[in-house]
């Protein structure tokens, strides 16, 4: 149980588009979804935090604007990337919890963005 | 000082040999204790949950927690060179969703 499936797991794309990230929880509802942001290397940064049917709320320094944020169902979260530039390439993994607090958090596979 | 200190590695060990991972931490507010294991260019899949303190045991891993030390361990018995990964453990405090994670140590098991 507790499977996320996170897709595309690549993308490789021109500066200047958009990038959509989907991030489904399959066998559970998910309140909170968390996108996180991993460079070589290095640990998890989390980006943002996400409540089914409210904004999202993002960490200090990461771009709202830039990073966009959608949780319309208990299943589904989206991170679109807009107008990607080269210094957005980067691992991105989104992970879901249930409804309870103090449940872990799982994660999908990861998405490497590549931005050409 | 960070909230959560763990040794980044690499730690090499021989197959069937017993590893211990340890991350200590600051704030004494948190109650919940995870690890996790990421293998390259994959998500952190869940290995251990406990909550306060105490021990847990899950197959060839062992979880402990040491709330008066602020330490917690993960210990892999009969390691195989299937472990070998990044390990992350990562806490939480009662009433937030939000983990802290330590740095994650790289483990190499060598057949």
């Amino acid at each position: 149980g507790a499977v996320v499936s996170q897709h595309p797991s690549r993308v490789i794309c021109k500066s200047g588009t958009s990038v959509k990230i989907e991030c489904r929880s399959l066998d559970f509802q998910a309140t909170t979804m968390f996108w996180y942001r991993q460079f070589p290397k290095q640990s998890l940064m989390l980006m943002a935090t996400s409540n089914e049917g409210s904004k999202a709320t993002y960490e200090q320094g990461v771009e709202k604007d830039k990073f966009l944020i959608n949780h319309a169902s208990l299943t589904l979260s989206t991170l679109t990337v807009t107008s990607a530039h080269p210094e957005d390439s980067s691992f991105y993994i989104c992970s879901a919890s249930g409804t309870i607090v103090g449940q872990p958090q799982h994660f999908g596979d990861g998405t490497r963005l590549s931005i050409l | 000082q960070k909230e959560v200190e763990q040794d980044p590695g690499p730690l090499s060990v021989p197959e069937g040999a017993i590893v211990s991972l340890n991350c200590t931490y600051s704030n004494s507010a948190f109650q919940y204790f995870m690890w996790y294991r990421q293998y390259s260019r994959k998500g952190p899949e869940l290995l251990m949950y406990t909550y306060s303190s105490g021990n847990k045991e899950d197959g060839r891993f062992t979880a402990q927690v040491d709330k008066s030390s602020k330490y917690i361990s993960l210990f892999i018995r009969d390691s195989q060179p299937s472990d070998s990964a990044t390990y992350l453990c990562a806490m939480s405090a009662p009433g937030t969703y939000k983990y802290i994670f330590g740095t994650g140590t790289r483990l190499k098991v060598l057949a």
